[in-house]
């Protein structure tokens, strides 16, 4: 079965400082992976979206960045984080062996910019 | 581009009674409809989904109904219990193009069930 792994799974970080948080899949090869940022109380922002290695699109304009070493690992980066960073970043995967669309998510990683 | 409305962002019924989301999109091109439930601190699950050649799923006390031609649909919850709190999502997405299939969801509705 698949498995997909997020860390950290909380971070404090201040001002100015840059971030790197790594998420893996399990199981599966192929996959379609996402980043997505939801805000204490809000809905969920596609921050970022890869179907392969090296292939990332942007879906908002920001200080974070995304990138795809390898099959199942898409990691996302910021050289300064801002405090509007705040907020639960969950990683999640589609397509693969399973069935196209189907998102699973991570189990998340709440970070705090302080 | 696709946009998803969800209502209502708060929802309080009585333990047992029947619980309704609604949710609207507006890109007739979107084929897949799932729903997803995220309790407090934790990860979105998908919970029930729906595509485009059906009207209605059902899983248990979870049933999902789709109306094409009013781009429209809806979570039911049947016989509701307190573990049945939580935010619930909707979401729209249409089959792949370039690969991949990026979902647009709702804004959420808080639901809560009172013992």
């Amino acid at each position: 079965s698949q498995t997909i792994h997020q860390w950290p799974a909380t971070l404090v970080q201040p001002v100015g400082s840059p971030l790197s948080l790594e998420c893996t899949v399990e199981g599966t090869s192929n996959p379609n992976l996402y980043w997505y940022r939801q805000a204490a109380g809000r809905g969920l922002q596609l921050l970022f979206y890869s179907v392969g290695i090296g292939q990332i699109s942007s879906e908002v304009p920001q200080n974070l960045s995304a990138s795809r070493p390898q099959d199942r690992q898409f990691i996302l980066s910021s050289k300064k984080l801002l405090l509007s960073d705040s907020g639960f970043y969950l990683c999640a995967w589609s397509g693969g062996t399973g069935f196209i669309n189907e998102q699973f998510f991570g189990p998340g990683t709440r970070l705090t910019v302080l | 581009g696709e946009n998803v409305e969800q209502h209502p962002s708060t929802l309080s019924v009585q333990e047992g009674d029947s619980a309704v989301i609604k949710c609207t999109y507006s890109d007739s091109a979107s084929n897949y409809f799932p729903w997803y439930k995220q309790e407090l601190g934790k990860r979105p699950q998908l919970i029930i989904d729906i595509r485009s050649n059906v009207g209605e799923k059902k899983d248990q006390r979870i049933a999902v109904t789709l109306n094409k031609t009013a781009k429209h649909f809806s979570l039911h919850i049947t016989e509701t219990q307190p573990e049945d709190s939580a935010v619930y999502f909707c979401a729209a997405s249409k089959s792949p193009q370039g690969g991949s299939e990026k979902l647009v969801f709702g804004k959420g509705t808080k639901l809560t069930v009172n013992p």
